[in-house]
């Protein structure tokens, strides 16, 4: 039933190493969002994808590398973890031809 | 965002009507938003405007835009303590241009604490 899902909820892992989030819609929408979510509840946007196409990049380090194996779903692989990565990523999803914009539940990534 | 700006805290009493004001600075913008985002939770969509009307409402939420300012506020009735929460607005790009593709610009959030 779950709209927009991610996983892992939690992700804590040591500086350096590379770790991966999972996004997944089934609301059959042909664009991907992830955003980030710092310690003072700030959101920005860091990629949009349009049918497994990268649409938007706002200047995120390389070392994040989205990829979308097919239209549900849109994955972020983050390399050689630092500190400042630490932080609430939200995946979401909409319709270029809708007005809404789905959520989903975040994935709380810490950093030690 | 620095295009988005509300104010941070809001204090109300059970029962009486909350607002919640923002204003952005992008006139291009075709849709604005109101997100929810409960403790340790994702963003809940609770309402949106299309930049072309003044008032939309549903059920004890009314939304008014005022263009002309680029002022956008968002008032609920009969606050409930459930309605503790942080909300943010968000402006819209549209999906003509690569640049804006339907990205979501963020406020910085207003926390809303509901007391008895």
């Amino acid at each position: 039933d779950t709209a927009v899902s991610q996983t892992p909820k939690y992700l804590v892992t040591q500086m350096g190493n590379d770790k991966s989030i999972k996004c997944e819609q089934n609301l059959g929408h042909d664009t991907m969002y992830w955003y980030k979510q710092d310690s003072k509840k700030f959101l920005k946007i860091m990629f949009s994808y349009n049918n497994k196409e990268l649409i938007i990049n706002e200047t995120v380090p390389n070392r994040f590398s989205p990829k979308s194996p097919d239209k549900a779903h849109l994955n972020l692989h983050i390399n050689s973890l630092e500190l400042g990565d630490s932080a609430v990523y939200f995946c979401a999803s909409s319709q270029p031809s809708g007005n809404e914009q789905f959520f989903g539940p975040g994935t709380r990534l810490t950093v030690l | 965002g620095e295009d988005v700006e509300q104010s941070l805290f809001l204090s109300v009493r059970e029962g009486d009507s909350s607002v919640i004001n923002c204003t952005y600075t992008d006139s291009s913008s075709t849709y604005l938003y109101w997100y929810k985002q409960e403790p340790g939770a994702g963003l809940q969509l609770l309402t949106y405007i299309f930049s072309n009307m003044d008032m939309k409402q549903d059920q004890r939420l009314t939304v008014l835009l005022n263009k002309k300012d680029k002022h956008l506020s968002l008032r609920i009735a009969d606050t409930q303590t459930g309605d503790s929460a942080i909300y943010f607005c968000a402006e819209r790009g549209g999906f003509e241009t690569t640049d804006s593709w339907g990205k979501l610009q963020f406020g910085a959030g207003t926390q809303v604490v509901v007391t008895p």
